[in-house]
């Protein structure tokens, strides 16, 4: 099974908004609503920023949000900023009983 | 506080066997899902495996079916994953987390590399 497709990167000033897209199938992005993001610094542990599509951890902040249409599931971040410069990842559960992630978008702030 | 260590990575030749394990503190080890992913180098996230709370049932990444084996021993809150017949595209870092289709709670990360 294929990763999911992500853009390999995104980019934008801080303060700004920027959004990440996440498309799979109908077998996963789009079978459930278990869609989650993390984001990922270099050398740490990824960490859950959003799950079933929408809903946001404590302690995450609300400028991390999460939709899904369809296939495609998205990740918004506004109000951009320095720390959120970091790799993100979606992963999806499929109709197979496994887990799916994402190929990665490297968000840099300009 | 919730609390995920690895152990057992390693260097190990090609065709060598590595058990990699994960203990658990801070919640109800037996009640949660746990999953094994794993990071090569330069590369995305791999969903590796995930074992229900009761260790009754287990689940595999289609292409890993075989070489690796995830069990649990929920009386010592510890979460293992055997890998055998390791190849150089097994070299990574592997964590174990809480979930699965949520993975909330992350070790640090165990390294494995597999080179002659």
């Amino acid at each position: 099974q294929s990763a999911l497709t992500q853009p390999a990167s995104v980019s934008g000033s801080p303060g700004q908004s920027i959004t990440i897209s996440c498309t799979g199938t109908s077998n996963d992005v789009g079978a459930y609503k278990y869609v989650s993001w993390y984001q990922k610094y270099p050398g740490k542990a990824p960490k859950l920023m959003t799950f079933e599509v929408s809903n946001r951890p404590s302690g995450v902040p609300d400028r991390f949000s999460g939709s899904k249409s369809g296939n495609t599931a998205s990740l918004t971040i506004s109000g951009l900023q320095t720390e959120d410069e970091a790799d993100y990842y979606c992963s999806a559960y499929t109709t197979k009983t496994t887990v799916i992630f994402g190929g990665g978008t490297k968000v840099t702030v300009l | 506080e919730v609390q995920l260590l690895e152990s057992g990575g390693g260097l190990v030749q090609p065709g060598g066997s590595l058990r990699l394990s994960c203990a658990a503190t801070g919640f109800t080890f037996s009640s949660q899902t746990m999953s094994w992913v794993r990071q090569a180098p330069g590369k995305g996230l791999e969903w590796v495996s995930a074992i229900v709370g009761s260790g009754d049932s287990t689940y595999y990444a289609d292409s890993l079916k075989g070489r690796f084996t995830i069990s649990r021993d929920n009386s010592k809150n510890t979460l293992n994953l055997q890998i055998n017949s390791l190849r150089a595209e097994d070299t990574g870092v592997y964590y174990c987390a809480k979930d699965w289709g949520a993975m909330d709670v992350w070790g640090q990360g165990t390294t494995v590399t597999v080179s002659s």
